[in-house]
């Protein structure tokens, strides 16, 4: 499968940082979308965003894409202990539905 | 409110035994899957419906049946489980609009022995 895949796999800040996270896909998509999992738990949807945009914000997330270089950007500005979890970005292709994710980044928000 | 429900949450069984997780969603929506995640490989299609009696295989469809009878459900039928089944299952929901995130269930743990 065309996976994504993220870069870290893991980070360590404290809180008030930033957190960067990237990810990087193999085939063309429709949309790519960050999802969020606390330890053992459903993934919750952060932010989607669409082959013909380039950067979106909600709250104190940032997401940009590079279609071009086939990659996307999460940045969490302000950390906060809460935002201690681990990130997945996930691929629409462009001619299925499926969802592929990459294996995610463990955050670690330190208090 | 909106949800994407399983059960069980855990499950420990033996290999051989014939077992079911249910799913279930109040979104009216089309789309269904069923990942399994697994320590550094993050999420895993097993298999999909685009709507009722439309199902087809992801990426690890080995081991697993699905049925949509119903627009709202999707089992997952494990047939003969195995011990390299065991892992953290998760269904999920979306509708017809690919544009629209992926509602998650709270996933299920299998351990088969």
């Amino acid at each position: 499968s065309q996976q994504g895949e993220e870069d870290p796999q893991a980070l360590s800040i404290q809180e008030g940082e930033n957190a960067t996270m990237n990810c990087s896909y193999k085939t063309s998509i429709n949309n790519l979308q960050w999802y969020r999992q606390n330890s053992g738990r459903g993934l919750v949807h952060l932010i989607l965003i669409r082959s013909n945009e380039r950067e979106k914000h909600s709250g104190r997330l940032r997401v940009t894409l590079d279609t071009s270089k086939k990659s996307s950007s999460l940045l969490i500005t302000a950390s906060r202990a809460a935002d201690t979890a681990s990130y997945f970005c996930a691929t629409n292709h462009i001619f299925s539905r499926q969802l592929t994710f990459g294996s995610g980044t463990q955050l670690t928000v330190l208090p | 409110e909106a949800q994407v429900t399983q059960n069980p949450r855990y499950l420990i069984t033996v290999t051989g035994k014939k077992l079911t997780v249910t799913c279930s969603q109040n979104m009216n929506h089309e789309y269904m899957s069923w990942y399994r995640q697994d320590p550094g490989l993050g999420l895993r299609q097993i298999y999909y419906s685009m709507n009722v009696e439309v199902t087809d295989k992801g990426d690890v469809p080995e081991g697993y049946k699905v049925s949509r009878k119903e627009k709202r459900n999707f089992p997952l039928i494990l047939e003969s489980p195995s011990p390299n089944q065991t892992s953290l299952y998760f269904c999920a929901s979306n509708s017809r609009d690919s544009n629209q995130p992926q509602h998650f269930g709270d996933g299920t743990r299998l351990s088969i022995l």
